[in-house]
């Protein structure tokens, strides 16, 4: 079975561009769940979606924001860059979200603001 | 609110040291989960293990063992005759019930494995 797949794997963008970073989950998993992860602030919770839904959200500006669609897919984008926002995405998907599930993670997105 | 502390930011060993790694958590829920993910340099997370808060039985696969001790909020994983594949960064996290599948990461522990 193929694991999580994210694209891009690498991007360069200056600041006050947007970027939408794409996610493919595991074959029969509904649940996508997005994360940052920088030097300074480890690894953070950015939301959580089921069946199309954001049934969880973490402590984020309204700059990032996310979607699922019907196959499961997911995107987020972030919009108005900031250099504070180069980081590590990373995508992990799960079969269900209650109970918690073991979430499965892809490769992740490097992202560079200049 | 739920946290993850894991005290050893680096810990160096020889090959074939046994080696251990600390993890704390808090948490208000009665029903948890806790999770190891082991980060090589490539980026990716690995899932190595997941626990209930009601599954207090030790596990133990291959060289990877896991001690679970509700009474201290501790999920310590030990390496066995450690290999210098075994570099990388340990994470430990917990998931609430009440949460989803929301994980709460610990800060990471880098190993490395000495040849």
């Amino acid at each position: 079975k193929a694991g999580v797949t994210q694209t891009p794997r690498y991007l360069i963008k200056t600041r006050g561009q947007q970027v939408t970073l794409s996610c493919s989950p595991i074959s029969g998993h509904r649940s996508v769940s997005w994360y940052q992860q920088t030097p300074g602030q480890g690894l953070q919770f950015l939301f959580e979606y089921f069946s199309e839904t954001q049934r969880n959200k973490g402590n984020f500006p309204g700059r990032f924001s996310g979607r699922q669609f019907s196959n499961s897919r997911s995107e987020m984008n972030v919009s108005t860059l900031e250099l504070g926002d180069s980081a590590l995405y990373l995508c992990a998907s799960s079969l269900v979200t209650r109970p918690p599930d073991t979430q499965y993670f892809g490769p992740g997105t490097r992202l560079t603001v200049l | 609110a739920q946290k993850v502390t894991q005290a050893q930011t680096e810990i160096s060993v020889v090959e074939k040291e046994d080696v251990t790694l600390d993890c704390v958590y808090e948490t208000r829920d009665t029903t948890y989960y806790l999770f190891w993910y082991k980060q090589p340099p490539s980026g990716e997370l690995v899932f190595l293990i997941r626990r209930n808060s009601f599954d207090e039985q030790n596990e133990i696969s291959g060289r990877y063992s896991w001690n679970f001790q509700k009474s201290t909020s501790s999920f310590n994983f030990t390496i066995t005759a450690s290999q210098v594949v075994d570099s990388a960064v340990y994470f430990c996290a917990l998931s609430e019930e009440t949460s989803g599948s929301r994980l709460t990461f610990g800060e990471g522990t880098q190993l490395t494995v000495n040849p």
